[in-house]
């Protein structure tokens, strides 16, 4: 049981490039969510899925894009990198409504040059 | 708009006393309030949480106090130990989306 694996753990991109975030969980979890972490503001919420096939917008979902085709898995993109995006992200799930607690994943240091 | 607050970045505590952090909040729909506690290079985990109908809740060293007319809660650990430095999250739970704080850099001084 692995819980929350982000892919990858870190990566450098020139400003304009594109690319994707893997999250996948093993828990059978309805919800899922991908956050950013900067200095002094703590983990802010991008978007998230209530369920296989849906999405929604979070806090700061300009400049993001992102899919959940399979239960097990939510992807974030990054169609044109910019230094602004450099950051930590966290992918976290939960298990449904009723329970509160979300498991996070160890997250992907993402570096815009 | 931030609807949690965490006002001391940092803390520093002599091992075997007692830890409070504290945070703020606006959002009166928050239904649930989580802590979570974070080393570096790792993944926030879960610590403790309370239901906004409760005003304690205890689990070993770790009690979460809720004021709901204040809009304010807190952290006590007690015994606080060396493993206990690291970074703590206040958050607040609205549907299923959590809103978290800054955060709180708590160091445990031998």
């Amino acid at each position: 049981n692995a819980g929350v694996t982000q892919t990858p753990k870190f990566r450098v991109l020139k400003t304009g490039q594109s690319m994707t975030l893997l999250c996948a969980q093993d828990m059978n979890h309805e919800y899922m969510y991908w956050y950013r972490q900067d200095p002094g503001m703590g983990l802010r919420l991008i978007h998230y899925s209530v369920g296989e096939g849906t999405t929604a917008k979070g806090e700061v979902p300009d400049g993001y894009n992102v899919s959940r085709l399979k239960k097990q898995n939510f992807l974030l993109g990054l169609e044109s990198a910019a230094p602004s995006q450099t950051s930590v992200y966290f992918c976290a799930s939960r298990r449904g409504t009723g329970y509160n607690e979300q498991f996070f994943g160890p997250g992907t240091r993402l570096t815009v040059l | 708009d931030q609807q949690v607050k965490q006002n001391s970045p940092s803390l520093s505590v002599q091992e075997g006393r007692i830890s409070i952090l504290n945070c703020d909040y606006t959002n009166s729909m928050f239904d649930y309030f989580l802590w979570y506690k974070k080393y570096p290079a790792e993944g926030p985990t879960f610590l403790i949480s309370i239901s906004s109908i409760k005003d304690k809740n205890e689990d070993g060293r770790f009690t979460v106090f809720l004021n709901k007319s204040a809009k304010h809660l807190s952290l006590h650990i007690v015994p606080s130990q060396p493993g206990d430095s690291a970074v703590y999250f206040c958050a607040g739970n609205n549907d299923y989306k959590l809103s978290f704080g800054a955060g709180t850099t708590v160091t445990v001084r031998a």
